[in-house]
């Protein structure tokens, strides 16, 4: 089935460590997104990609770091900088002017 | 799984009735709406979408209305069922900033009463 694939569901990151979500799609999508989801809140946008090997900053970047040396590939580092990573983690991939798809998600827990 | 938007507005109807949910958008230059339904501990899912040239969009059961004058955008649902109960978020873009990356709204909880 085509479509997009986060992993984990659920992930645990110590105090200081670095985690990687991964998002991959089969959609051919030129364009890719993540987002940040809080209680109470609507989606904010982290990072996003419009072409291989390249991405800009969203709203809310510190703290991450992104690539993309594939098409189909956008993976997401939670860093140590970031302070409080405790959220919904969701990616998406768009054709251009149209609907984008998202994922399921990734829960992502500070222990 | 965990609830998304616990403070979020909240709209409730009778199984049924019909749902109007509104979101107002501040980009004059937005040019492309969407509406996304989100069950909790889910990804959002398309429901419907609008580009700027229209006014009115139907789908099965469910209409989109802008009004770019007050711009203002409104998601109507008809004969409501229990299985539309979810966050409903509503999502803008616009080619005038270059960036193309959907800006979304804080959301509005739907609650069908059976």
């Amino acid at each position: 089935d085509g479509g997009i694939t986060q992993s984990p569901k659920y992930l645990f990151r110590k105090e200081g460590q670095n985690v990687t979500l991964s998002c991959e799609q089969n959609l051919n999508h030129d364009a890719m997104y993540w987002y940040r989801q809080d209680p109470g809140q609507g989606l904010r946008l982290i990072y996003y990609s419009q072409i291989v090997n390249d991405f800009q900053k969203g709203d809310i970047a510190e703290g991450y770091s992104v690539s993309r040396e594939k098409k189909e590939s956008f993976p997401l580092t939670v860093t140590s900088a970031q302070k409080n990573p405790t959220a919904f983690y969701l990616c998406a991939s768009r054709m251009m002017e149209a609907e984008a798809f998202f994922g399921q998600g990734t829960r992502l827990t500070v222990v | 799984g965990e609830s998304v938007g616990l403070h979020l507005p909240t709209l409730s109807v009778q199984e049924g009735d019909n749902s109007i949910i509104n979101c107002a958008y501040s980009n004059s230059a937005s040019d492309y709406f969407i509406w996304y339904k989100q069950e909790s501990g889910k990804g959002p899912q398309f429901i419907i979408d609008i580009r700027s040239n229209m006014d009115k969009r139907q789908g099965q059961r469910v209409t989109v209305l802008l009004n770019k004058t007050v711009k203002h955008l409104s998601l109507q649902i008809a004969a409501t069922q229990p299985g539309d109960s979810a966050v409903y978020f509503c999502a803008e873009s616009s080619m005038d900033t270059g960036r193309r990356a959907l800006t979304f709204g804080s959301g509005t909880r739907l609650q069908v009463q059976p």
